[in-house]
């Protein structure tokens, strides 16, 4: 079966780090765009970070210079790690496939691990 | 604050039909078919309904269409079923210089 498992999330204090991991079945990292998507409670979607098959990676501005997305393609799986981490970062994270099914569009998703940031 | 611009809420009768928007700018939605649309059930994960603007994934209904006219986009759920009520989340792609994506804050529909 295609999908994506995260996992990693917990209780941080501010300024703390985490790594969140999204291991991925029946498809390979290294051929497909991942993406983390992150949801504050009770709030939208947010775009987080990107990393191409060709290894490139992309950030908003919001995590840029505190989060850095990474592969290992011998384990198939994606990592984020998180630094630097603010109370703001609090939300449920993401790990979705994307540029399979058209256009920036997101067609498998994990079912999500939880971040909170909190002394 | 979204980038894009959903109204919070929205609500039908069963077998009615309900259309949400989702507003943007010249440099998103207006800029460039690559709309997306998420259903989200309570305590579940994303779904992808419609992509690039019109086109459904396999294995959903034909009962969700979408469309887009200048710097709106518009998710039409047509002939309401229980199972349809659900947050709903527009994407847009915004331009190599901007985010991967932009989404709006989702919108609440309740099947009355």
């Amino acid at each position: 079966e295609v999908q994506l498992v995260e996992s990693g999330g917990g209780l941080v204090q501010p300024g703390g780090s985490l790594r969140l991991s999204c291991a991925v079945s029946e498809f390979t990292v290294s051929s497909n765009y991942i993406s983390w998507v992150r949801q504050a409670p009770g709030k939208g979607l947010e775009w987080v970070s990107v990393i191409f098959s060709d290894g490139s990676t992309y950030y908003a501005d919001s995590v840029k210079g505190r989060l850095t997305i990474s592969r290992d393609i011998s384990k198939n799986t994606v990592y984020l790690q998180m630094n630097s981490l603010r109370a703001e970062d609090t939300a449920l994270y993401y790990c979705a496939r994307a540029g399979t099914v058209g256009v920036r569009a997101f067609d498998i998703w994990g079912q999500g691990t939880m971040v909170t940031v909190s002394s | 604050q979204s980038a894009l611009t959903q109204p919070p809420s929205a609500s039908g009768s069963p077998g009615q039909s309900v259309t949400i928007s989702c507003t943007g700018t010249n440099s998103d939605i207006g800029g460039y078919s690559y709309v997306s649309w998420y259903q989200q059930h309570p305590g579940k994960a994303p779904k992808l309904m419609i992509y690039e603007v019109t086109k459904r994934p396999s294995g959903v209904p034909d009962r969700f269409s979408g469309s887009k006219s200048g710097n709106t986009a518009s998710l039409t759920v047509s002939g309401l079923q229980a199972e349809d009520e659900a947050d709903y989340h527009c994407s847009s792609y915004a331009g190599s210089d901007n985010p991967y994506v932009v989404f709006g804050g989702g919108t609440k529909l309740t099947v009355l």
